[in-house]
């Protein structure tokens, strides 16, 4: 299965920023995700990337708040835009090879 | 995706089994079951999946009965490192691109 880099793995963000996290992927894959957990949840799938075209969003969640970009088969990143308390959570990249693997996540505070 | 549900939390000691049963009473014909484990400040993790009768690997086993709505996990001998929180989904083949994920249950494996 792939491996995956993600980064950062945790900030603490003042409110009406923004932060962009990556995620680099060791193989060439097709479709990567971007997954929120937001403290005590499970995950809820943000946004699909695939190379070459625009993400999709799932719905609560558009390109405004989370753009997203996906330049290669094995990079993508996520902006959280103008953050507030509310966006504080575990964001985790994911990517589809020979099944599932996820990132490690990026835990979000946001003050 | 079907809606699953499953316990919220199981207690458990080491070296004892652990079943953890999820209902999907709307399974269609061509979902596959798949269970997730996740580790505090880690991404979700692939543990087994299958389609009908019993899957068997290395980390678990999965029982599906004929009817298909539902499924058991079953943790043998659990130690203190299988406490984690463990998801399992149901959708179309282990590479059904939006992995829909429910509440989890989380296992705590006390000495």
């Amino acid at each position: 299965s792939a491996v995956i880099s993600q980064k950062p793995s945790r900030d603490i963000c003042q409110r009406g920023t923004s932060l962009t996290i990556q995620c680099q992927v060791d193989s060439q894959v097709t479709m990567m995700f971007w997954y929120r957990q937001q403290p005590g949840q499970s995950l809820t799938l943000i946004a699909t990337a695939n190379q070459g075209s625009e993400a999709t969003y799932e719905s609560g969640f558009v390109i405004d708040k989370f753009p997203i970009s996906r330049p290669n088969l094995t990079f993508s990143t996520l902006t959280v835009s103008n953050m507030s308390p509310e966006d504080s959570s575990i964001y985790l990249c994911s990517v589809e090879a020979n099944g599932y693997t996820f990132g490690s996540g990026t835990r979000l505070t946001v003050v | 995706l079907a809606k699953t549900t499953q316990p919220i939390s199981m207690d458990s000691y080491e070296g004892q089994e652990v079943n953890i049963t999820c209902s999907h009473n709307n399974i269609a014909t061509n979902d596959y079951i798949t269970w997730y484990q996740q580790f505090p400040s880690q991404g979700p993790r692939f543990i087994i999946q299958g389609y009908k009768t019993k899957v068997t690997n290395e980390v678990a086993s999965l029982f599906i009965p004929a009817d298909r709505k539902s499924s058991t996990l079953s943790l043998p001998r659990v130690s203190l490192s299988d406490t984690a929180v463990y998801y399992c989904l149901v959708g179309a083949s282990l590479n059904d691109y939006k992995l829909s994920f429910g509440a989890g249950t989380t296992v705590t494996v006390r000495a």
